[in-house]
C-alpha cells in the first residue's frame, strides 16, 4: 500500500536556527501533499498545500515566511521551520494523495522542540 | 465552509466491552468522512471511509461506522474493544474533489481501556 515517510521524527534544535523537515511519497508519486501541525491535545490544524513544481498555498494565519516549503518533485516535499522559537514547537505531520485519489496517506509525523 | 464536531473528549472503556465515538459534520454537499487513529506520538493511520454508497463502513481492525444523512452523523463503533484499542481517534470530513486532502478534523476523542 501507500506509503509515506517522514524524517526526521525528532528534532531538537536551539531557538533562532532552522528546521528541515522531509515527506517522501515511497512507492507512489504525489502531486500534493499536505503539511499539518498539532498542538499539545488538540487536533490537526492543515497548514498549507505542497503542489509539485509550484508555490505551496497556505492556509488562512500561516506564516509562509516562516513555515516554507519545496515540493521539487513527485515524491518530496519539505517544510522548513526557518528562524525557530519555542512556540513553533509542535508536531508535525505530512500526508499525500495516493494514486487513486480515494485516500491519503499520513507520514508517520515531526516532534520539533525548539529550546 | 465544512465543519467537525466530536462532542466526547475521552472515553474510557472496559476491555470487551463495546464502543462508540461520535461524530457530527457540517457540509453543504455529500461530505467525505474519514476516522482516524493514532497511537502517542505517532501519525495517523486510516480506519475507513466513506464517500458513497453503503452507509455502513467496515474498516481495520473491527471497526465500522455508519453515515447517517438526516442526523449529520458519522459515528464510529466497535464490538468488543481491546486494549490496544487504547488510542486518540480523530473523525474527518474532506472537501470536494477540487480541493482532495484539505480535511476538516474533529477535536479528537482519547479513548482509555481498562482491564
Amino acid at each position: 500500500g501507500a506509503v509515506v515517510s517522514q524524517h526526521p521524527s525528532r528534532v531538537i534544535c536551539k531557538s533562532g536556527t532552522s528546521v528541515k523537515i522531509e515527506c517522501r511519497s515511497l512507492d507512489f508519486q504525489a502531486t500534493t501533499m499536505f503539511w499539518y501541525r498539532q498542538f499539545p491535545k488538540k487536533s490537526l490544524m492543515l497548514m498549507a498545500t505542497s503542489n509539485e513544481g509550484s508555490k505551496a498555498t497556505y492556509e488562512q494565519g500561516v506564516e509562509k515566511d516562516k513555515f516554507l516549503i519545496n515540493h521539487a518533485s513527485l515524491t518530496l516535499s519539505t517544510l522548513t521551520v526557518t528562524s525557530a522559537h519555542p512556540e513553533d514547537s509542535s508536531f508535525y505531520i505530512c500526508s499525500a494523495r495516493d494514486l487513486g485519489g480515494y485516500g491519503y496517506t499520513f507520514g508517520s509525523g515531526t516532534r520539533l522542540t525548539v529550546v | 465552509a465544512q465543519s467537525v464536531t466530536q462532542p466526547d473528549i475521552h472515553i474510557t472503556v472496559s476491555e470487551g466491552a463495546s464502543l462508540e465515538l461520535r461524530c457530527n459534520y457540517s457540509y453543504g454537499a455529500t461530505p467525505y468522512l474519514f476516522w482516524y487513529v493514532q497511537s502517542p506520538g505517532q501519525g495517523l493511520q486510516l480506519l475507513l471511509k466513506y464517500f458513497s454508497g453503503d452507509t455502513l463502513v467496515q474498516g481495520i481492525k473491527g471497526f465500522e461506522a455508519e453515515f447517517k444523512r438526516s442526523q449529520s452523523s458519522f459515528n464510529l463503533r466497535k464490538p468488543s474493544v481491546h486494549w490496544s484499542d487504547a488510542a486518540e481517534y480523530f473523525c474527518a470530513v474532506g472537501a470536494s474533489a477540487d480541493s482532495w486532502g484539505k480535511f476538516q478534523f474533529g477535536a479528537g476523542t482519547q479513548v482509555v481501556v481498562t482491564p
